[in-house]
């Protein structure tokens, strides 16, 4: 069956260090986000691709960057990880723009 | 204001009970409705889309009402298994970042 996973589920990093995220779909889907969820904002959207090569800011991008060179993948860097950034991570996809999308399992990072 | 709108809650009610969520929207130009459902510590996923005339599934109704610019979610029969967040989402067409936008979510509690 198609699906989106994230890996890892869990990670603890210290402060200043590079940290990746990984999400990978095997639905075909052009369109990929990554979200962050904490207590009172909901998920707020940090990047976005449309399709390969491309690549867009979200609402909350600063200390973060995305590359897409295929299709099923969409990782997120924290280029220098700091405290603030200690959420829980959701990439999703969908095969349309304003359209249902579908959630990886999330990330749960904690920035020590 | 924020975008999107809901009442945190907890909506606490007893099984069978009927309880509706509203949420409303800023962005008179919004085009795609939806109502996901996330359970705790798990990814958000669709519940349903929301029409302009109204739809039912089972024992969920949403409702849109465009000129007071809110959505609504009926849950009638209210189970165990229906706690959790609702979350309220719309879809903002402008230029090239159609996204989705998410509320922070009403949590409900069904009580035995």
């Amino acid at each position: 069956d198609a699906e989106i996973t994230q890996s890892p589920r869990h990670k603890i990093t210290e402060t200043g260090r590079q940290v990746t995220l990984a999400c990978h779909q095997t639905w075909n889907h052009n369109n990929m986000f990554w979200y962050r969820q904490d207590l009172g904002h909901g998920l707020r959207l940090i990047h976005y691709s449309y399709g390969v090569q491309d690549t867009n800011k979200g609402e909350v991008s600063d200390g973060y960057s995305v590359s897409r060179s295929n299709t099923e993948d969409l990782p997120l860097t924290l280029e220098s990880a700091a405290s603030s950034q200690t959420s829980v991570y959701f990439c999703a996809s969908s095969p349309r723009l304003n359209n249902e999308q579908f959630f990886g399992p999330g990330t749960r990072l904690t920035v020590l | 204001r924020k975008e999107v709108e809901q009442d945190p809650g907890p909506f606490n009610v007893p099984e069978g009970a009927t309880v509706a969520f509203n949420c409303t929207y800023s962005n008179s130009a919004s085009q795609s409705f939806f109502w996901y459902r996330q359970d705790c510590r798990k990814e958000p996923k669709l519940l349903m889309s929301v029409y302009s005339s109204g739809n039912e599934d089972g024992r969920f109704t949403a409702q849109l009402n465009r000129a007071s610019q809110y959505i609504s979610l009926l849950i009638r029969d209210s189970k165990l298994s229906d706690s959790a967040t609702y979350l309220c989402v719309v879809t903002n067409y402008g230029g090239a970042t159609n996204k989705l936008i998410f509320g922070t979510g009403t949590l409900l509690a069904v009580q035995p």
